[in-house]
């Protein structure tokens, strides 16, 4: 496809539940982003991928939270024993080159994950 | 550390009239900044940047930001609001650093009265 995609784009999982949450970044995209988006708030950092390297992965909340990518392609972000304030909004985004904030990010649709 | 203020939680302007969504933003240095806007069930599009050079961006949709370091300030304008430009528009400041990644603010939720 010629955007970034996420599947599953709605997901509902009871309290304790483990889940993934997948992201399909554009085509040779270097840099890979993950995004947590709180309902009424601006979306927050997670992690980031260079290629197949997770060079920062300071924004995860927990140790619950897991992220990979290892074929430097498509992207898997792992909640475990989910709690309710979990609850959000996930958004990925893809950049075409390797460091720095000038490079434009494209998002995907997101995956909004309720934990009951 | 970087931070961005969006004072405005919503805003509701009419067809037709212009628009200025304010944004001021926390940064030691020169910031990258961003305007970002999200439709609903859309993923976030970026509508134009700043990086250095003149201070006032055009953007697509027809969107201008004017950067104003000595109010730390970069607040988005359009002369003439149509209704498909009711959406969420975030304000987002980003740095080098190993994360490369983008501060965002709160965002603003635009309205167009008819």
């Amino acid at each position: 496809g010629a955007g970034v995609s996420q599947s599953p784009r709605y997901k509902v999982a009871k309290r304790g539940q483990d889940v993934a949450l997948r992201c399909d970044p554009i085509s040779g995209h270097v840099s890979l982003f993950w995004y947590q988006q709180a309902l009424g708030q601006g979306p927050e950092f997670l992690t980031y991928f260079q290629n197949e390297a997770q060079l920062d992965k300071s924004g995860l909340p927990s140790d619950r939270f897991f992220a990979e990518r290892p074929e430097g392609s498509v992207s898997t972000l792992k909640i475990q024993r989910t709690q309710q304030e979990d609850s959000a909004v996930y958004l990925c985004a893809s950049s075409l080159v390797a460091g720095g904030p000038t490079d434009t990010q494209y998002f995907g649709p997101g995956t909004r994950l309720t934990v009951l | 550390a970087q931070s961005v203020t969006q004072p405005d939680i919503h805003i509701t302007v009419s067809e037709g009239a212009s628009l200025e969504l304010r944004c001021n933003y926390s940064y030691g240095a020169t910031p990258y900044l961003f305007w970002y806007v999200q439709s609903p069930g859309q993923g976030l599009q970026l509508l134009l940047k700043y990086f250095s050079g003149d201070t006032l961006v055009q953007g697509i949709k027809g969107f201008e930001a004017e950067f104003k370091r000595s109010q730390s300030s970069f607040n988005l304008r359009k002369p003439s609001v149509h209704w498909s430009d009711a959406a969420e528009y975030f304000c987002a400041v980003g740095a080098y650093s190993s994360a490369s990644k983008i501060i965002f603010g709160s965002g603003t939720r635009l309205s167009i009265r008819p």
